[in-house]
């Protein structure tokens, strides 16, 4: 079973419209996070839900929407699509808050705005 | 606030060359540090951590020892194989941060 799955694995779209990412953790953990990673490979956070509430908030536009239904979800909503939305997005979880703990990745979503 | 700086890549090696990715940080508070790595098509998987001054993390062959008058924790390895190929991210974390910075990454290849 995988830990920490997300998807769609690749998403294509166009400038301006309104896409979702899924994240699930089956690990139990308390915490989740979303991370976007460029095209250099730079890897930057842009939320963090504990229980389901929202601890980190990395000056995203507010255009990204974080939801978090129960504690093992941590689902990303994006309105008005835009080029530099085109990046590698990661969902992670961690047992505790902090990251001091190990953090355990999805495999990633490809985001492709054109 | 919290920073990683990490070598520039890409490193290109032959099979059973020395490995060294250079790490360096800025922290404020006690830091733990840590080295993630990323197989291609892959997330990120922990690969050693250290928690405290003159901690060496290893695994899978791989040493980092976490020096805190030179803030470095640099990444070694003696004798890298084909399947080492990968992004390595020098990454840390203060008490009452509740989250991990990560280095740009070091895209590594290691050649037959």
């Amino acid at each position: 079973d995988t830990a920490v799955s997300q998807t769609p694995k690749y998403l294509v779209t166009q400038m301006g419209n309104d896409k979702s990412i899924k994240c699930e953790q089956n690990l139990g953990h308390d915490t989740m996070y979303w991370y976007k990673q460029d095209s250099k490979k730079f890897l930057k956070i842009m939320f963090s839900y504990n229980n389901k509430e929202l601890i980190i908030n990395e000056t995203v536009p507010n255009r990204f929407s974080p939801k978090s239904p129960d504690k093992a979800h941590l689902n990303l909503h994006i309105n008005s699509l835009e080029l530099g939305d085109s990046a590698v997005y990661f969902c992670a979880s961690s047992q505790d808050v902090g990251g001091a703990e190990k953090l355990f990745f999805g495999s990633g979503t490809q985001l492709s705005v054109l | 606030g919290n920073s990683v700086t990490q070598m520039e890549g890409p490193v290109t090696l032959s099979e059973e060359a020395f490995l060294t990715i250079n790490c360096t940080y800025t922290a404020t508070g006690y830091p733990s540090l840590f080295w993630y790595v990323q197989y291609p098509g892959e997330g990120l998987q922990l690969l050693l951590k250290a928690t405290k001054a003159d901690d060496k993390g290893s695994n899978k062959g791989f040493e980092a020892t976490y020096r805190k008058e030179t803030t470095s924790f640099h990444l070694e390895k003696g004798s890298v194989q084909v399947s080492d190929s990968a992004v390595y991210f020098c990454a840390l974390t203060t008490p009452n941060d509740y989250k991990l910075s990560f280095g740009a990454g070091t895209t590594v290849t290691v050649r037959a």
